[in-house]
């Protein structure tokens, strides 16, 4: 079972430089989201798409796009690189909330990308 | 805004301790409640959920209670293991026409030693 599958697990990049970070996940769910994990903060959310075509910023947006052409696949990208982007980079899907209350559906993680902005 | 406090770490602990890790929050709406564990190296794991006020999340041993009335959610394993060191996360998630986006605490490492 792949679930979530992130591609690549660790790059260096240089300030300026961009990138693609590939999230892939065969479990047909229908939402999507891009974390940032840093040091004593948690994970912050980026990004998030709550169905293909569709996408939606998060708590720390700036500096990131992202799209979803495909419902298996959410990509996130770097235009230009800087230090501050240094971080370790989750991606997660769930399935969209059931009807009523209380219906919240738990999201499923890759492993990460580990992500050194020089 | 919504948010999560968490303990912080890290806890160290000998093989087959109590172990408590304290999780509060402020919500606007009616959360669900989640820990997540992250072992060294990969993401983040689903450990237990509670959905209303006094479900009890339970697995591996692991328990939280949901208190409405202490906006609490506290983890607790009667005899914790060397295999159970890793970053334990609370989260929220509130249902919106936006998705069920989860809010994090900061995470608290455990260390279990022999």
């Amino acid at each position: 079972n792949a679930g979530v599958t992130q591609t690549p697990k660790f790059r260096v990049l240089k300030t300026g430089q961009s990138m693609t970070l590939l999230c892939a996940q065969d479990m047909n769910h229908e939402y999507m989201y891009w974390y940032r994990q840093d040091p004593g903060m948690g994970l912050r959310l980026i990004h998030y798409s709550v169905g293909e075509g569709t996408t939606a910023k998060g708590e720390v947006p700036d500096g990131y796009n992202v799209s979803r052409l495909k419902k298996q696949n959410f990509l996130l990208g770097l235009e230009s690189a800087a230090p501050s982007q240094t971080s370790v980079y989750f991606c997660a899907s769930s399935y969209s909330p059931g009807q009523g209350l209380n219906s919240n559906q738990p999201q499923h993680f890759g492993d990460g990308t580990r992500l050194s902005i020089l | 805004g919504d948010s999560v406090t968490q303990m912080e770490g890290p806890v160290t602990l000998s093989e087959e301790a109590f172990l408590t890790i304290n999780c509060t929050y402020t919500a606007t709406g009616y959360p669900s409640l989640f820990w997540y564990v992250q072992y060294p190296g990969e993401g983040l794991q689903l450990l237990l959920k509670a959905t209303k006020a006094d479900d009890k999340g339970s697995n591996k041993g692991f328990e939280a209670t949901y208190r409405k009335e202490t906006t609490s959610f506290h983890l607790e394993k009667g005899s914790v293991q060397v295999s159970d060191s890793a970053v334990y996360f609370c989260a929220l998630s509130l249902i919106t026409g936006g998705g069920n986006k989860l809010t994090f605490g900061t995470g608290t490492q455990l260390k279990v030693e022999l």
